[in-house]
């Protein structure tokens, strides 16, 4: 069955340590997001990518970097730069750039101690 | 960023009551995509509207586009238990989508 893979579905981190979520995707989707969503809140945008080796900054991209070396992974690094990283991370890939209904990985919940 | 305001924040109805959100945007809107989200789960892809004043339905779910596409509405018949969940609308803004901050629905059996 085709669909988007995050791993693991919970991490915990020390405080200072970056870490690292996995997204794939077997889809063959072009384009490919990485969502924030804390208690209570909607999705907040991190990065995105439309292409293999582009993406773009989001509303809260920082403390985040992401790569696009295959179209069918899209990584996240939760560096020791965001204050506040603590929270449910969701992946999602559209096959076209203007998402044409969002598929969603089950997510990635990161505590960070 | 894009606005898009969604009522209400949370929402507690009786079974079998009707429920509905809102979603409303202070630009036209090109298309708008709703999305549920259950408890603990990812968000879902339910529709996308495009043509102003568009209604579409599935099953007791109705979807609205307002002619003026500045705002969208969906609408459930007879809530059931298994609709428990946060109902998302997300806008176009060119290069993706902007998700408001959803409704939370709760439905006592």
């Amino acid at each position: 069955d085709g669909g988007i893979t995050q791993s693991p579905k919970y991490l915990f981190r020390k405080e200072g340590q970056n870490v690292t979520l996995s997204c794939e995707q077997n889809l063959n989707h072009d384009a490919m997001y990485w969502y924030r969503q804390d208690p209570g809140q909607g999705l907040r945008l991190i990065y995105y990518s439309q292409i293999v080796n582009d993406f773009q900054k989001g509303d809260i991209a920082e403390g985040y970097s992401v790569s696009r070396e295959k179209k069918e992974s899209f990584p996240l690094t939760v560096t020791s730069a965001q204050k506040n990283p603590t929270a449910f991370y969701l992946c999602a890939s559209s096959i076209f750039t203007d998402g044409y209904g969002y598929t969603f990985g089950s997510g990635t919940r990161l505590t960070v101690v | 960023g894009q606005q898009v305001m969604q009522i209400p924040q949370y929402q507690h109805v009786q079974e079998g009551e009707d429920f509905t959100t809102y979603c409303n945007s202070s630009t036209t809107l090109s298309n708008i995509q709703w999305y549920k989200q259950r408890p603990g789960g990812h968000p879902v892809f339910l529709i996308q509207l495009v043509k102003s004043g568009e209604v579409k339905k599935q099953k007791r779910l109705t979807f609205q586009f307002g002619e003026a596409k500045k705002n969208s509405s969906l609408h459930i018949t007879a809530t059931q238990t298994t609709d428990v969940g946060t109902y998302f609308c997300a806008v176009n803004t060119g290069n993706q989508f902007y998700f408001g901050t959803g409704t939370s629905l709760t439905v006592i059996p």
